[in-house]
């Protein structure tokens, strides 16, 4: 079974509005940590956020915010005021249970902004 | 501060033939993974080292990969010898402990022909 869906292979967006991608997970573990990455054409995976499955608050960082919902094991990362800049492919991965740092990565979607 | 650097950024051989690709992590940082990622596909993490000493390899195909951090620092990946599936980019990654966010190289993309 996918630990790590996500069902948007392609998005568009227009320069400085909002998108949501969406990712949705699978685990029996109440200890789990999900991320996001974003990876540009030049390869690298670059960290964007983090949320811990005890997490109180969803997480933010700067434009980025992952809407958390864990009844629905849901974890979409929201990026606010596109730029041209953000086109790239976007993982979300998750580390599950307390004792390991393996990461496992959905299967991605690509992001491409248009002015 | 430097980032986690990795060579060669291209390959290209035959099967049968064997790679090699060089990892060094980010100063100080005492974990550090091999991924593999096959077109289209998120990364699979393939070995995970916790400063020399493997932490978990159960994804990794024994029979023709191997892969060393000698000293806990530079880290080698080795395909040997090489199938057509075996074509991806190979990213390393290292983190300053175990539970925090990886930090990833520029990846090795290797095409098998």
């Amino acid at each position: 079974a996918q630990k790590i869906t996500q069902t948007q292979p392609g998005m568009f967006v227009q320069e400085k509005e909002a998108v949501t991608l969406d990712c949705t997970y699978d685990t029996s573990d109440p200890s789990y940590g999900l991320f996001w990455y974003k990876q540009p054409s030049s390869g690298e995976m670059i960290f964007l956020i983090y949320q811990g499955s005890y997490d109180q608050q969803n997480a933010t960082e700067g434009r980025y915010s992952l809407n958390f919902q864990k009844a629905r094991k849901s974890a979409n990362l929201v990026i606010s005021a596109s730029q041209l800049g953000d086109s790239a492919m976007y993982f979300c991965a998750m580390r599950e249970g307390p004792n390991t740092d393996k990461l496992i990565f959905g299967t991605g979607t690509r992001l491409q902004v248009f002015p | 501060e430097a980032g986690v650097a990795q060579s060669p950024r291209y390959k290209i051989i035959e099967k049968r033939q064997s790679v090699a690709f060089w990892c060094n992590p980010i100063s100080g940082h005492a974990t550090l993974y091999w991924y593999q990622q096959i077109l289209g596909q998120g990364p699979k993490l393939l070995i995970q080292f916790q400063n020399n000493g493997v932490v978990d390899d159960s994804q990794l195909p024994k029979d023709r990969f191997s892969a060393e951090r000698l000293k806990g620092v530079d880290s080698t990946l080795k395909i040997q010898p090489a199938k057509l599936e075996d074509s991806a980019v190979y990213l390393c990654a290292s983190s300053l402990a175990t539970k925090r966010e990886l930090f990833f190289g520029e990846g090795s993309r290797l095409t098998v022909l």
